[in-house]
């Protein structure tokens, strides 16, 4: 079953902060989460796997909260660079254990 | 190879023929899925295949799609008789494993005119 994302679209300034929400109707054994720049493959950024753990990539981070179903992509002080569609894939505990992403969140960073 | 390479990068049919796409993914990589991504929209999952199992098909959205892995590495999604509707870019990713994190290729732009 395919995650859920909000918001959908988000609109910045150079700077400023985002959080991009991820929520699945399952229980997760793992998080993805990729950026696809237009025209181009996703990209990967981090995975995080049950346990609650919470990961950072330069000025991107994450949490999964496995007893919610929830992930949630932290993006602070945005950059130029950081605009793209961020997707989150997840896949479950148990059942079919193909990757399923969300419908995609557009993040648009203007100076 | 060092990345998924996917063939052609663009392909452009006239309806109602068949048309194959060839994925070659990163060697050693035992999980490979295709995924299909229409003008500005997500990524539909289409089919996963994880090893010697058999593959996830749940994704395939009618009778005319059809993919296979030979010996565990390429990959091939055929398309039989193309209609409109199918034109989209296809993706294909792989995996170390089936919990690790997927590499995408570039994908094949296909065009049904």
């Amino acid at each position: 079953q395919q995650p859920v994302q909000s918001p959908q679209a988000v609109i910045l300034r150079e700077g400023e902060d985002a959080v991009i929400n991820c929520s699945s109707s399952k229980a997760l054994y793992s998080v993805h989460w990729y950026r696809q720049k237009h025209g181009e493959a996703p990209v990967f950024l981090m995975i995080l796997l049950k346990g609650g753990e919470q990961k950072g990539h330069e000025k991107i981070s994450a949490s999964f909260n496995e007893k919610k179903q929830q992930s949630s992509l932290y993006l602070t002080a945005s950059q130029l660079s950081y605009s793209g569609t961020y997707f989150c894939g997840t896949k479950p505990i148990q059942g079919a254990q193909k990757l399923v992403f969300g419908q995609g969140t557009r993040l648009t960073i203007n100076p | 190879g060092a990345g998924v390479s996917q063939s052609p990068s663009n392909k452009v049919t006239e309806k109602g023929k068949d048309v194959e796409l060839r994925c070659d993914p990163i060697s050693g990589h035992t999980a490979l899925y295709w995924y299909r991504q229409s003008l500005g929209q997500g990524l539909e999952f289409l089919i996963y295949f994880q090893g010697n199992s058999a593959p996830d098909k749940s994704g395939l959205p009618s009778d005319r799609f059809s993919a296979e892995r030979t010996g565990g590495s390429v990959s091939t999604l055929t398309i039989q008789r193309t209609q409109q509707e199918d034109s989209a870019v296809y993706l294909c990713a792989s995996s170390l494993a089936s919990y690790g994190e997927a590499f995408f290729g570039q994908g094949t732009r296909l065009t049904v005119v």
